[in-house]
């Protein structure tokens, strides 16, 4: 049964690079399936970061493409998320889901809190 | 833009939920809707907007097609108690809603 779980600091700079991976485990990557980003705050709410294939293949919510690139390693069954010059605005409970190709999510990671502070 | 209403649904176990979830622009049936639970991540219910998940209840039911979308639990167990977010895919970028808390009353 597909299971997700992310990982990275729970504690960022303002001004520096949130970097998180999620790993992939009892399923293949190498489907149609995306495989994406979603964040909780509780300012904005639920909020689709981006998404990515098994070939690298990449897109964005255009509220945070200019700072934020998704990249996979099939290999090691992982994609990660990074976002840089991060603020406050950035603190939140981050997800990694299976993007199904008609575009829901699901499973779910049980997520991980970052916090953007100095 | 999705809008979710009910903000709050205070309602008794065995009884009847309706959550609305009205979109901006037309999407189709391209809606989802998910269970989250404190602490816990969100939950697929129901996708394509009246299409049951895998492992969920027929309790639960969707239905609305275009702008206008409805989850109904026919009878509230004590499990049910949550927050249920709808999710739009028929426009890029996927959107979500602002949830509506179903509590004990």
């Amino acid at each position: 049964q597909l299971q997700l779980k992310e990982s990275g600091p729970g504690l960022v700079k303002p001004s520096e690079t949130l970097s998180l991976v999620c790993v992939v485990s009892d399923y293949s990557m190498i489907s149609s399936d995306y495989w994406g980003w979603i964040r909780q705050s509780p300012g904005k709410g639920l909020e689709w970061i981006g998404s990515i294939s098994h070939s690298g293949t990449t897109y964005y919510n255009p509220s945070v493409k200019s700072r934020v690139s998704i990249a996979i390693d099939t290999s090691k069954r992982q994609f990660s998320l990074k976002a840089t010059s991060v603020t406050a605005a950035d603190t939140a409970v981050y997800f990694c889901a299976r993007h199904s190709p008609r575009n829901w999510f699901d499973p779910w990671g049980p997520g991980t809190l970052v916090t953007v502070s100095s | 833009v999705l809008t979710q209403s009910p903000v709050t649904l205070s309602l008794s176990p065995g009884e009847r939920a309706t959550l609305s979830c009205g979109a901006s622009q037309i999407v189709s049936n391209y809606l989802a809707w998910y269970q989250q639970k404190p602490g816990l991540a969100p939950r697929l219910l129901i996708s394509d907007a009246s299409n049951r998940a895998t492992g969920i209840p027929d309790r639960f039911s969707g239905s609305g097609s275009g702008t206008d979308f409805t989850l109904t639990i026919s009878r509230l167990e004590p499990e049910d108690f949550a927050v249920y977010y709808c999710q739009q895919y028929g426009n890029s970028p996927w959107t979500f809603g602002q949830g509506t808390k179903v509590e004990i009353k």
